[in-house]
């Protein structure tokens, strides 16, 4: 596609609903970064994945917390049990495999947890 | 680690002047890259403008330019006659120039200024 997509645009979940995020970058990018923004600060990483193998997960913030990208395209973010301080936007990133020109990332996914 | 800093929340800018937003980096590394994005409303992030550490001249992209101090660690951005959409949140950020792949390729964030334009 021409743009990062991200899906859905907004969610509400129910504290400890289990939510999945979804990710289609741009075709041929290899490298894909997860990121989470709370509100009015800047967006800390998550997860990288470099086409299907995911290479570091050092910031995911807890067990519950788990990002796939079966086919080195499509990527899913999955949050189990969410919780409060899960309410957040999710933004997703991607470039070629060295993104030393910057990477091209979607428009998030705001999730909020009641 | 490497850290940085954005030390302005907000600032303001009357359309057609120019305003300069500051950015400071903490590290070890001598070989990086220095990005500024832009968040509007919409949320998705924006590539400004980049520099490349070991580059000395200061890069521009039509009105936007960058002040780049490496010996004092600092990256500012200045925005050349403002306009209405120019107003959004503006992050710089730092990507390690060590790595040619893998998570090392983050991208580490500051916390942001909100730029408001007037007009």
């Amino acid at each position: 596609g021409a743009g990062v997509s991200q899906s859905p645009r907004y969610k509400v979940a129910k504290r400890g609903q289990d939510v999945a995020l979804r990710c289609d970058p741009i075709s041929g990018h290899v490298s894909l970064f997860w990121y989470q923004q709370a509100l009015g600060q800047g967006p800390e990483f998550l997860t990288y994945f470099q086409n299907e193998a995911q290479l570091d997960k050092s910031g995911l913030p807890s067990d519950r917390f788990f990002a796939e990208r079966p086919e080195g395209s499509v990527s899913t973010l999955k949050i189990q049990r969410t919780q409060q301080e899960d309410s957040a936007v999710y933004l997703c990133a991607s470039s070629y495999i060295t993104g030393v020109y910057g990477y091209t990332f979607g428009s998030g996914t705001r999730l909020t947890v009641v | 680690a490497q850290t940085v800093t954005q030390s302005q929340p907000e600032m303001s800018v009357q359309e057609a002047e120019t305003v300069t937003l500051s950015c400071t980096y903490d590290t070890s590394e001598s070989d990086y890259y220095l990005f500024w994005y832009k968040q509007p409303p919409s949320r998705q992030m924006i590539l400004v403008i980049r520099q490349e550490a070991y580059k000395q001249q200061n890069a521009t992209e039509n009105r936007f330019s960058v002040n780049f101090q490496k010996a004092a660690k600092s990256f500012s951005l200045k925005i050349s006659d403002s306009q209405l959409g120019d107003a959004a949140m503006y992050f710089c950020a730092y990507r390690s120039g060590q790595a040619t792949t893998g998570a090392n390729s983050k991208l580490t964030f500051g916390k942001g200024i909100t730029l408001s334009v007037r007009p």
